[in-house]
């Protein structure tokens, strides 16, 4: 069975543009969550998809956003990007949901902007 | 929302001996709780996991306990090998999801000497 499969791998961006990450979960997977983990703060909850639904959203700003297709692929987009959004964008899948099932990781989107 | 703590940030271990790696919550309405394990350069991948209905859970070298009174739960790793060198996250969250989503502590280094 493939994994979580992130795309692409690696982004340098400038401050101000945006960019879309795309994440492929676990056929059969309908939840898909972002996580954005920085050396500083960790691992933080972005949002979480069902069946094309955002069902939960964490404390980050609107620039922030989602979306699922029909068949549960997500893409997350950041707009006017800020020095601050360098991190590792990692998407997670699961069954059901990845609050009370386990969370398979994708390998993650290194984003760097300059 | 939902906060949590994880302590010792680092933890230098011999090979051979046990490891304990300590989390706080603040949520009481919290009920499940992973344990996700991160090699350098790799995804994270969940090693164990409980509910808050069981009070410890046992799987081979890996154990954890969680004491719902006291709002925390442990990570112990018997007999550490080479192998268990990484970072490993605690995490908390309400199966119902919400803005905390799934809310991890900043992690713990196990490095483990030879």
């Amino acid at each position: 069975k493939a994994g979580v499969t992130q795309t692409p791998r690696y982004l340098i961006k400038t401050r101000g543009q945006q960019v879309t990450l795309s994440c492929s979960p676990i056929s059969g997977h309908r939840s898909v969550s972002w996580y954005q983990q920085t050396p500083g703060q960790g691992l933080q909850f972005l949002f979480e998809y069902f069946s094309e639904t955002q069902r939960n959203k964490g404390n980050f700003p609107g620039r922030f956003s989602g979306r699922q297709f029909s068949n549960s692929r997500s893409e997350m987009n950041v707009s006017t990007l800020e020095l601050g959004d360098s991190a590792l964008y990692l998407c997670a899948s699961s069954i059901q949901g990845a609050f009370d099932t386990e969370a398979f990781f994708g390998q993650g989107t290194r984003l760097t902007v300059v | 929302g939902e906060n949590v703590e994880q302590h010792p940030s680092t933890l230098s271990v011999q090979e051979g001996d046990s490891a304990v790696i300590k989390c706080t919550y603040s949520d009481s309405a919290s009920n499940y709780f992973p344990w996700y394990k991160q090699e350098l350069g790799k995804r994270p991948q969940l090693i164990i996991d409980i509910r808050s209905n069981v009070g410890e859970k046992k799987d081979q070298r890996i154990a954890v306990t969680l004491n719902k009174t006291a709002k925390h739960f442990s990570l112990h790793i018997t007999e550490t090998q080479p192998e268990d060198s990484a970072v490993y996250f605690c995490a908390a969250s309400n199966a119902g999801g919400g803005a905390d989503g799934l809310t991890f502590g900043k992690g713990t280094h196990l490095i483990i000497q030879p």
